[in-house]
């Protein structure tokens, strides 16, 4: 089972920032973040993964708490096409390679 | 490059019929995975494969086979299909463990 815990849905309003939560209480010191998102059936897209530093790409912003038990996602300027579901990840298969998914959040982006 | 490709983008299964869903990679990627989403759920993982030769069962491996005969190329076998396979499947590769994932367009199969 996923470990980690996403609101079910978020709103925002376009070009504002989105700030997606997660929570992951049980993470070990060796697991990463992971984000994904699925625009409308599509297949996942990669966004972003950190271990215990912020990250930032081109995409998203992670931000990991200290204690590393919650995290957030930031896409700074929200557009209508960022309109998804966001999966925020934490725990691969044992053997350390495939994705466990849980349901996500579904952030809607409104003008 | 492609990226990951998958064949067919739908298909409709009578009971009992067996089917191939093809998937392949451009991007010499090592690792390979099939995933099943069912309406509203996240996917969950059939099978993967680390390398040609070698293959795994995921959450849900029951009902499918799989083989990795090149780097390439990862086909999921569907034997007597079922209502409950009734699902979108997907097909992702990684270069290394724990890498970024790149997933293909998905197969939207039904079974009736």
């Amino acid at each position: 089972d996923a470990k980690t815990t996403q609101p079910p849905s978020m709103d925002c309003a376009e070009g504002r920032a989105a700030n997606l939560p997660c929570n992951h209480s049980t993470i070990s010191g060796n697991e990463y973040v992971y984000w994904y998102r699925q625009i409308h059936s599509q297949g996942p897209q990669y966004i972003i993964h950190g271990l215990k530093n912020n990250e930032t790409n081109e995409m998203a912003s992670l931000i990991i708490t200290e204690d590393r038990k919650s995290s957030t996602l930031i896409l700074p300027h929200a557009t209508l096409r960022d309109t998804a579901v966001y999966y925020c990840i934490v725990n691969l298969n044992q053997a350390g390679t495939a994705l466990i998914f849980g349901k996500g959040t579904t952030l809607s982006v409104s003008s | 490059n492609a990226g990951v490709t998958q064949t067919p983008k739908f298909r409709i299964l009578k009971i009992g019929q067996s089917m191939t869903l093809q998937c392949t990679q451009d991007m010499n990627h090592n690792y390979m995975y099939w995933y099943r989403q069912d309406p509203g759920m996240g996917l969950k993982l059939i099978y993967y494969s680390v390398g040609a030769g070698i293959t795994d069962k995921g959450e849900v491996p029951n009902g499918y086979n799989v083989s990795r005969s090149t780097t390439e190329d990862f086909p999921l076998r569907l034997e007597l299909a079922a209502p409950s396979q009734t699902s979108v499947y997907f097909c992702a590769s990684s270069y290394l463990q724990g890498d970024e994932q790149y997933f293909g367009p998905g197969t939207r199969l039904t079974v009736t």
